[in-house]
């Protein structure tokens, strides 16, 4: 089983639709979790942190399920440039390594 | 700007040889990493090192070795390239001595072995 695991879409929506999708982590002693955004043939970025108590980034708001295993990210009022890979990322122990999901591919449509 | 840099964007090998890929970094991080990516695999870390000439092994060292002589600099070494080996190459750095610390990665490097 992957430790980390996500729908690798793709999700297609329309510009100013609301788009979510969701990530599962194996490891229940994970700490630390983050969203990457990686543009086609670019390297992948930092998008955010997600919290326990969730947190919103302008029009991204990411929410963690502890009980559930898993994390999530919203997007509202989507955008042309949201078009990219959405990569799920996980500390699974306290040390450097993190562990990344396949992605989830989103496309934003005029 | 942070920044992150790899030595070629897209190579080309033949089985056996040997190949090396060079990440430098700009930022003074302690911290760099090797990944390849793959198609539906994700990212999968190779080696990272924390340290100049300290180096661990990731979740897939087999056929790679790693070299730290100098901070800013993190090389990935094939010793024999083989066709499985052919992936997308990310060399990554961070400051922190955390994994919660940002991941600045570099364009990456193409790699096809032949």
């Amino acid at each position: 089983r992957k430790e980390v695991e996500q729908d690798p879409g793709p999700f297609n929506v329309p510009e100013g639709a609301t788009v979510a999708f969701n990530c599962t982590y194996s490891n229940s002693a994970s700490q630390s979790f983050f969203w990457y955004r990686q543009d086609c043939r670019k390297e992948p970025k930092l998008l955010m942190s997600v919290y326990s108590s969730g947190n919103e980034d302008g029009r991204f708001t990411a929410q963690l399920n502890r009980a559930s295993q898993y994390i999530s990210l919203l997007i509202r009022d989507s955008k042309l440039s949201d078009s990219a890979t959405y990569l799920c990322v996980v500390n699974i122990q306290s040390d450097y390594k993190l562990s990344f999901g396949a992605g989830t591919t989103v496309t934003v449509r005029a | 700007d942070v920044k992150v840099t790899q030595s070629s964007r897209y190579l080309v090998k033949r089985t056996g040889e040997k190949v090396f890929l060079e990440c430098v970094q700009d930022m003074d991080h302690e911290n760099m990493f090797w990944y390849r990516q793959d198609p539906g695999l994700g990212l999968r870390l190779i080696y990272f090192s924390y340290d100049v000439k300290m180096k661990e092994k990731g979740d897939i060292p087999e056929g790679y070795s790693v070299s730290r002589e100098k901070k800013e600099r993190f090389s990935l070494i094939l010793e024999s390239a083989s066709t499985n080996q052919t992936s997308m190459y990310l060399c990554a750095s961070t400051s922190g001595a955390t994994s919660t610390d940002t991941q600045y990665f570099g364009p990456g490097t193409r790699l096809t072995v032949l």
